[in-house]
């Protein structure tokens, strides 16, 4: 059975960084691409990044592009983001998610979430 | 980036009803169109894929239809668990949007 848990989280100052990890268990992990997506509390789902399976390339929403940075270590199974210059616009709890095919292609989707790990920016 | 746009925001139905929630696209992105349903407090849950596509697990009476940029998801008789929000999701672009969601309550 497919398991992703994330952790990191917590509360961060204004101006901070935070590093989340993400364990996956269950799977072949480097045959799969993996996205981030987070989640403002009362608000709708918001994709963040993806990396693909190889690690190679990597993929950001403007909203985080160039303060926010995915790695994955395929030896540990573990995904990361690094999140950097926080706003309190970045709360939101951050989920890790697997797709089926390894490149982040077209016509990809998520077939597997973690429970996500919550980040609130406050001073 | 592609925009998406679903209506309505929020609906509410009885037990057994056939309900269909609308997803438009800013720009056509043939069928790389995937549904969620999230539940308060959990994680959301892959419904369709593909457009039409049924992910395994999930009950008959969820389908999907639509290409280009106009997309539905229907349920043909709703049931309790139906409950929570429902979410689109264009993986035509590398940069993947969600819609704002979809509340659907049971009357």
């Amino acid at each position: 059975e497919v398991q992703l848990l994330e952790s990191g989280g917590g509360l961060v100052q204004p101006g901070g960084s935070l590093r989340l990890s993400c364990a996956a268990s269950g799977l072949t992990f480097s045959s799969h691409s993996m996205s981030w997506v987070r989640q403002a509390p009362g608000k709708g789902l918001e994709w963040v990044s993806a990396i693909s399976g190889s690690g190679f390339t990597t993929y950001y929403a403007d909203s985080v592009k160039g303060r926010f940075t995915v790695s994955r270590d395929n030896s540990r199974n573990t995904l990361f983001l690094q999140l950097n210059s926080l706003t309190a616009e970045d709360t939101a709890t951050y989920y890790c998610a697997k797709s089926p095919g390894r490149g982040h292609d077209y016509g990809d989707r998520i077939d597997y979430w973690g429970q996500g790990t919550l980040v609130t920016v406050s001073s | 980036d592609i925009q998406m746009t679903q209506s309505p925001s929020s609906l509410s139905a009885s037990v057994g009803d056939r309900i269909t929630i609308t997803c438009r696209t800013s720009q056509t992105i043939s069928s790389y169109l995937n549904w969620y349903q999230q539940k308060p407090g959990k994680a959301p849950k892959l419904l369709i894929y593909g457009a039409s596509s049924l992910q395994s697990g999930v009950p008959s009476r969820f389908s999907g239809s639509g290409s280009g940029t106009d997309f539905t998801l229907t349920i043909s008789s709703l049931q309790p668990e139906d409950f929570g929000t429902y979410y689109c999701q264009q993986s035509y672009s590398n940069l993947w949007t969600f819609g704002q969601g979809t509340k659907v309550e049971i009357k």
